[in-house]
């Protein structure tokens, strides 16, 4: 039974461009949440996804949105990145009845210059 | 949104009790506490998640009061493997979640 799978592992982008992430969850889960994390913090909830929705979202700005597929697979969308956006991006999969037991992948650390 | 208070880091023997307390003072009436083990470049991994009282499984025990303002994470006899940050979570009714900066656990030989 695979996990939660996250594509690519690294990434390396310039100041202005954009850039997907994607993120298949654990088998059976049906609902995703991305997370930032940067050097030395603690994860930061971005947004949650469920039936193809955002349900949830957290202080981040529009410049980062999201896609949920039918088959529960999800890609975060960054825009006109910053030096800021620099970290670990993290997805989380779960059931909505038990959002609080996530089952995280092992990142896409994204390094903008 | 539910905030928690963790100590910044811990150090501890290999084979020690190691106890980490999580203050979470606004914590929902639904709300269940969680906690997540992270290693250095993996997302969080799931502990153990209670929601009063005292909960125990085969790597941890979860001890909760009864105002549910704190929670302790016990960890039995750890090894050098148990090196990691530990995070407490508390769900605020609303899907979101507040990791905080996690307590640093070193355990030394």
């Amino acid at each position: 039974d695979a996990g939660v799978t996250q594509s690519p592992t690294h990434l390396i982008k310039t100041r202005g461009q954009q850039v997907t992430l994607r993120c298949s969850p654990k088998s059976g889960h049906d609902t995703v949440s991305w997370y930032q994390q940067a050097l030395g913090q603690g994860p930061q909830f971005i947004f949650q996804y469920y039936e193809e929705e955002e349900r949830q979202r957290g202080n981040f700005p529009d410049r980062f949105s999201g896609h949920q597929f039918p088959n529960y697979s999800s890609e975060l969308n960054v825009n006109a990145l910053l030096l800021g956006d620099s970290a670990l991006y993290l997805c989380a999969s779960s059931f909505r009845d038990r959002f609080e037991k996530l089952f995280f992948g092992s990142g896409t650390q994204l390094s903008v210059l | 949104l539910a905030k928690t208070t963790q100590p910044i880091s811990m150090d501890s023997y290999e084979g020690q009790e190691v106890n980490i307390t999580c203050s979470h003072n606004n914590i929902a009436t639904n709300d269940y506490i969680t906690w997540y083990q992270q290693f250095p470049s993996q997302g969080p991994r799931f502990i153990i998640q209670g929601y009063k009282t005292k909960v125990t499984n085969e790597v941890a025990s979860l001890f909760i009061p009864a105002d549910r303002k704190s929670s302790t994470l016990s960890l039995p006899r750890v090894s050098l493997s148990d090196t990691a940050v530990y995070y407490c979570l508390v769900g605020d009714g609303g899907n979101q979640f507040y990791f905080g900066t996690g307590t640093s656990l070193t355990v030394i030989p």
